[in-house]
């Protein structure tokens, strides 16, 4: 079947680094998105990756491993605004996202 | 500000009840989506549309239906709503149905008594 692994919670310090792990198993692959949610707000897109390798945007940076089924999202220079669900969600071969169940990230003073 | 509109924000309801959510978008987008979100799951998607007059069923349709009359709007309708479609229930757009970034509406809450 296909699945998609991600931690239920991490707990981070403001100013810190913290890496956001996800692990997918889907029939075919069509890239891996990262999104952002904060409580009560709709879903906004982070990141896509198809391709191995990081990619870099400001403070966020994505990595993907398609041997692996393995993706991270990098947080660097915490901010207690990055206080949110962050969902990943890979893209099957028939282009239909399956989707983590989301990890709380709690930023801490 | 483009984007996407939904309504209503929340709203309890009888089960047995009919009801319409309603989903607007102003980007010219092909394809739109109905998403539920439960506690402790991920987005599961219910119906989708990849392009006006066609509309396909996605994970979890059984309950519900969509129509797509014209490019912006998506509305979801429960014939006879029952406890379990409790839900926080998401519209989304994507300007095709391939690898393509998802704009989410606001969301609605719907509760079933």
């Amino acid at each position: 079947g296909q699945n998609i692994d991600q931690p239920t919670e991490m707990t981070a310090t403001e100013g810190a680094i913290v890496q956001i792990n996800c692990t997918y198993q889907t029939s075919g692959f069509n890239g891996l998105f990262w999104y952002q949610q904060h409580a009560g707000e709709a879903p906004t897109f982070l990141s896509y990756n198809v391709l191995d390798g990081l990619e870099e945007k400001g403070r966020f940076s994505s990595f993907l491993s398609r041997s692996k089924g393995y993706s991270y999202l990098l947080l660097k220079e915490l901010q207690m605004k990055d206080s949110a669900s962050y969902l990943c969600a890979a893209m099957d071969s028939n282009y239909q996202l399956i989707w983590g169940a989301g990890t709380k990230l709690i930023i801490k003073p | 500000i483009a984007g996407i509109t939904q309504a209503p924000t929340s709203q309890i309801l009888a089960a047995g009840r009919r009801m319409t959510l309603r989903c607007t978008q102003d980007m010219r987008h092909n394809a739109m989506y109905w998403y539920r979100q439960d506690l402790g799951l991920g987005l599961r998607l219910i119906h989708y549309s990849n392009t006006a007059g066609t509309t396909g069923k996605g994970e979890v349709p059984d309950g519900y239906s969509v129509s797509r009359a014209n490019t912006d709007d998506f509305p979801l309708t429960l014939a006879s709503a029952v406890p379990s479609q409790t839900s926080v229930y998401f519209c989304a757009s994507s300007q095709g149905s391939g690898a393509n970034v998802l704009t989410f509406g606001a969301g609605s809450r719907l509760t079933v008594l």
